[in-house]
């Protein structure tokens, strides 16, 4: 069965500073995607930053990045020069390309200290 | 903007009372969600369409039904409400292989 996991159920950084969110996943398929969302208390969830499997190359968006390791199955989120608005519960989710299920891990939450 | 919009926002609904939420979006995607979430946890997918062919999760109750009557709308019927299914309700939508888009959101509160 494919399992998402999120090891750090919550995690505090200081504003300014780097903080990197752990995931990590089973899969027996070599195809998928990979994505972290990320949802703001009594907000809309909304997608951070994605990656397919077939990529060597991490994903990055502004001050967001990954680090992939497709062989030990791991999907790191780093977020570098944290912000106040960063503050959030962040999960990861899975999607095999053949399937149309994507697959949440139980999410992370991160406060931002002023 | 092209959006996925979920009605109402909030929805207090009594025990065992029937109850509809809708979900409309303009993205043209093929594939509609619902997910259940409840607080501070992961979204449980209840089921999805990939156009009008209905994918029901395995552990998602009779109690609740969905309808698409076409591309831009979907329904979450719960049947008959119960404590046990106050949550926020959330919409999202993708193209094959997309990530998804979601809407804000139907709190349900039952009483």
């Amino acid at each position: 069965a494919q399992t998402v996991t999120q090891s750090q159920p919550e995690m505090s950084v200081q504003e300014a500073e780097t903080v990197t969110l752990s995931c990590t996943y089973d899969t027996s398929e070599s195809d998928y995607y990979l994505f972290w969302y990320k949802q703001p208390p009594s907000r809309q969830m909304i997608l951070v930053i994605r990656q397919e499997a077939y990529k060597q190359q991490n994903a990055t968006e502004n001050r967001f990045s990954v680090n992939f390791q497709k062989a030990a199955k791991s999907f790191s989120l780093k977020i570098s020069d944290s912000q106040l608005g960063d503050a959030a519960m962040y999960f990861c989710a899975y999607r095999v390309y053949r399937d149309d299920k994507i697959i949440f891990g139980k999410g992370t939450r991160l406060h931002i200290l002023p | 903007d092209a959006m996925v919009i979920q009605n109402p926002r909030y929805q207090v609904t009594q025990f065992g009372k029937p109850v509809t939420l809708s979900c409309s979006q303009t993205l043209n995607h093929n594939v509609m969600y619902w997910y259940q979430q409840k607080s501070s946890q992961a979204p449980k997918l209840l089921f999805h369409y990939y156009d009008k062919d209905f994918n029901n999760e395995a552990d998602t109750p009779d109690n609740f039904q969905s309808r698409r009557p076409n591309t831009s709308f979907c329904f979450l019927d719960i049947r008959s409400p119960g404590l046990g299914d106050a949550a926020m309700y959330l919409c999202a939508t993708s193209t094959v292989r997309g990530p998804l888009h979601f809407g804000n959101g139907t709190r349900l509160t039952v009483t």
